[in-house]
């Protein structure tokens, strides 16, 4: 089946810095997901997004289908972005999550 | 606010007791999942129902049961559970066809087997 990688696994920051996510994927895929799971353990939607770049507010994300990987990035990071970040992608072997980016942003 | 509601938000049950899990979502959507999410690790499969019926089921044990009443609701039942079967335990709801269209999730259920 198809394998999600990210990375880094786990990242610490101060609060005001930015950051840059990475999935990559080893097969091509119908659409791919990026969330958000918060403490509480709800996972958010962040970005839909099988290809080209789109920006929400501080995040923005960009996913180059042809070299099979995604990023998502994060400006001016805020304590309530900590959490863990997955990405998720659609093939035909359904959807498949990557083991997801721990972020912790410290005040 | 998320769209996909889930009931209850924490349940605790011995081995013997009989518990449901509900989840509802107004989205129109006719394809509908449950996941299993044990700690820091990604969600995992289940049970994937599209126009209420089941299409997927990931060799899940007979001990979880799920039923799509309608095109809005789905439900888990529990049975005989082991302590290992604790779990978050998330609904998502998509477009179909399945596996295809954006994936909602609802806030999961924390679930503890004593």
């Amino acid at each position: 089946g198809i394998q999600v990688e990210q990375s880094p696994p786990d990242l610490i920051l101060q609060e005001g810095a930015n950051s840059t996510l990475r999935c990559n994927f080893s097969d091509s895929v119908n659409n791919l997901q990026w969330f958000h799971q918060n403490p509480w353990g709800q996972l958010i939607n962040l970005f839909y997004i099988p290809s080209g770049t789109k920006q929400n507010g501080r995040l923005s994300a960009t996913t180059v289908a042809t070299e099979r990987y995604s990023l998502l990035y994060i400006s001016s990071s805020q304590t309530t972005d900590s959490g863990v970040y997955f990405c998720a992608v659609r093939s035909a072997d359904g959807l498949t999550f990557g083991k997801g980016t721990h972020l912790i942003i410290q005040p | 606010d998320t769209e996909v509601t889930q009931t209850p938000k924490h349940l605790v049950m011995g081995m013997t007791n009989k518990k449901s899990l509900k989840c509802e979502q107004h989205m129109g959507h006719r394809a509908m999942y449950w996941y299993k999410q044990k700690a820091k690790k990604p969600p995992e499969l289940m049970f994937v129902y599209s126009y209420e019926k089941l299409s997927i089921n990931e060799s899940v044990p007979s001990r979880f049961s799920p039923e799509c009443p309608n095109s809005s609701l789905l439900n888990l039942h529990l049975h005989a559970l082991q302590p290992e079967d604790s779990a978050l335990y998330l609904c998502a709801s998509s477009q179909v066809p399945a596996n295809t269209g954006e994936l909602f999730f609802g806030e999961g259920s924390r679930l503890t087997v004593l």
